[in-house]
């Protein structure tokens, strides 16, 4: 069975504050792993990662893959109040459903 | 405007009753997934639908049905037999690369 965990559950910082959340993964044949933003109604896509030591960026976004170690981690550098959601991690495999286990989420929270 | 389509967006059960959640995209996409998400859970995949009159069951299809008569919709039936319903409901389409979401329907039981 596919498995994707996440930490932090949750995390409080101040704004201006640089973040990085983990997720990691046991799933066969894996194909993808995506990162989704979700504030208070649909998760919104962020990145998708396929290969391994590509970082992908967006603003202050960033995230990168090691296949090696099955795991992926989420930066956001100078924190904005904006940016309290909660981030969630699911990966993909090759299966042609193209169906996606997802993590629990880490709920993130930015304050003043 | 393109995209993915849920309603209600809230909606109330009363005991017993079968309720049929709505999801309409205009994306052209031929798959389609039903998400339940509970607080402190992840999303678990419910059914999904590769094709129009085609769909397989998810990780938690006990207590739901679907349809899959349109391209365009996949309604999502609640039925009796689902005891504990009370959850954020939330459907998806598939792109050429990634699943795009809708703005989910809270169910609650009265």
């Amino acid at each position: 069975e596919d498995k994707v965990v996440q930490s932090p559950l949750s995390l409080v910082v101040h704004e201006g504050d640089t973040v990085t959340l983990n997720c990691s993964y046991e799933v066969t044949n894996f194909r993808s792993l995506l990162w989704y933003k979700q504030e208070k109604k649909a998760p919104t896509f962020l990145f998708m990662l396929t290969s391994s030591g590509i970082e992908k960026k967006s603003g202050r976004l960033s995230s990168i893959l090691d296949k090696k170690e099955l795991s992926s981690i989420l930066n956001i550098t100078a924190t904005q109040t904006g940016d309290s959601a909660i981030y969630l991690c699911a990966v993909g495999n090759t299966g042609t459903a193209s169906k996606l286990t997802f993590g629990t989420g880490t709920r993130l929270q930015v304050t003043l | 405007d393109g995209g993915i389509t849920q309603s209600p967006k809230y909606l109330f059960r009363k005991e017993g009753q079968n309720v049929t959640l709505s999801c309409e995209q205009n994306l052209n996409h031929d798959a389609m997934y039903w998400y339940r998400q509970d607080p402190g859970q992840g999303l678990r995949l419910i059914y999904y639908s590769q094709i129009v009159n085609d769909f397989q069951k998810g990780d938690i299809a006990e207590g739901y049905s679907v349809s899959r008569e349109k391209k365009e919709s996949f309604p999502l039936t609640v039925t009796s037999a689902q005891k504990n319903p009370t959850a954020f409901y939330l459907c998806a389409s598939k792109g050429r690369e990634t699943q795009y979401f809708g703005p989910g329907t809270r169910l609650l039981v009265l």
